[in-house]
This record gives C-alpha cells, structure tokens and sequence, in this order.
C-alpha cells in the first residue's frame, strides 16, 4: 500500500481568492500521478494524468505540476469559484496495478 | 454512453445477509475496481481486476468477494453483512495501464443495521 498524504485536510478560501494544495508520495518507482475532483453526492471525476517530471497540466483556472524526484504534485486553482468547491483526490498507482488514493483536501469556496 | 453503471443506488440491509453489488462498464476497459468511502478515509481499494478471470484484493478486502468473468461486470459480494460494512461503494474501470483515468460509477450507499 503506497503511502499518499495530502494537504490542508481541508481549505476555505473566499471567491475570487487563488490557492493550492499537496499530494506527497514516494518517489521510488513512480508511474503516473492522477488527480480527481470529487463534489458532494457525485462521483469522482479525473482532472489530471501525469507521468513525466517537470509536466505542466491545466484545464481552465486549475493547473497542476509534478515533481517525481522528490515526490510532490500540487494543484492550483485561480480565482477561485463556489463550482470549485469540492474534495480534490491524487492517486499514484504503483507496479500492482493498484490505485490507491490520498484521503483528500476539501475545498469550500465562500461566496 | 452510460459508462460505469452501479445497482443498487440505496440499499439496506440486516446484520448476516448477503448481497451482490451490481457494476457494468460498457467501455470495453479492461481494469475495474471497487472502493468504499468512509469519512476521514477516503476511498479504500477492497478488490480490483485486471481482465476477465483475473482478480485480486485490495487494501480491505476482508467479507467482500469478487469475479470477473465477462469484461463488462465486475460484481461485488458481501458474505455476511456486518454495521461495519455500511459505507457508499464506488465501482471503478479504466482502459489501459496507469496513465489512464479512471471512470466510476454514481456509487451505492449500502447500511447495515
């Protein structure tokens, strides 16, 4: 079982402000890294799909960056917004086809 | 496109019964999942698969079993159920290796009383 951690555990940020959050993990035998946004009563949905050191992904106002020598992703959101609001997940699978994910940072934006 | 779909939505049941969760992926994805969801916890892998016969646990798989026998379902079973095992269930499948996304179901809200 991969050790993922990340943080805040949780993060209340007033509309319009920009944040940013962690998903540690080891960084020996590094794969990919995913991060899914996870709102109330949905289902996770994928943001992000990263594997190579130094990636650079965005999707609108949410970007992420990996770092897999030292075994840290984050995630930004600018400007954000109430629709943002939501639990962000990191899963890095490792060789046993397993995915394991972080317990979360849940992200309430303040109109 | 219905994608990853779970039966049932809610279900309740007594301490000792057993039932079978539901999930079918109409994506031809060989690898599926299950998950259940408990506050603080996140999501914990019970079993997974990576083809059709082809099964294995995850990180809680103790009163849960699994097959696979046709690519689209991947049926979860609880042998006897336990207060324990109230939880929301999410099936999961994905196409290929680990650089793909995952895809889950609208997951099932099980109790146990």
């Amino acid at each position: 079982i991969l050790n993922v951690e990340q943080s805040p555990q949780s993060l209340h940020v007033q509309e319009g402000d920009s944040t940013n959050f962690t998903c540690s993990f080891p960084s020996s035998n590094f794969y990919a890294l995913h991060w899914y946004r996870w709102e109330t009563a949905k289902s996770p949905e994928a943001l992000f799909v990263m594997t190579l050191n130094g990636d650079e992904k965005k999707k609108g106002r949410i970007s992420a960056t990996l770092n897999t020598k030292e075994g840290y992703s984050y995630l930004y959101i600018k400007g954000s917004q109430p629709e943002d609001s939501a639990t962000y997940l990191c899963a890095p699978p490792n060789t046993g086809n397993q995915f394991y994910f972080g317990t979360g940072t849940s992200l309430t934006v303040i109109p | 496109n219905a994608g990853v779909t779970q039966t049932p939505k809610f279900q309740v049941l007594k301490t000792g019964q057993s039932m079978t969760l539901q999930c079918a992926q109409d994506m031809n994805h060989e690898y599926m999942s299950w998950y259940r969801q408990d506050p603080g916890m996140g999501l914990r892998l019970i079993h997974y698969s990576v083809g059709a016969g082809i099964t294995d646990q995850g990180e809680v798989p103790n009163g849960y079993n699994v097959s696979r026998s046709t690519t689209e379902d991947f049926p979860l079973r609880l042998l006897s159920a336990a207060p324990s095992q109230t939880s929301v269930y999410f099936c999961a499948s994905r196409q290929g290796w680990l650089n793909t996304e995952a895809f889950f179901g609208q997951g099932t809200r099980l109790t146990v009383v």
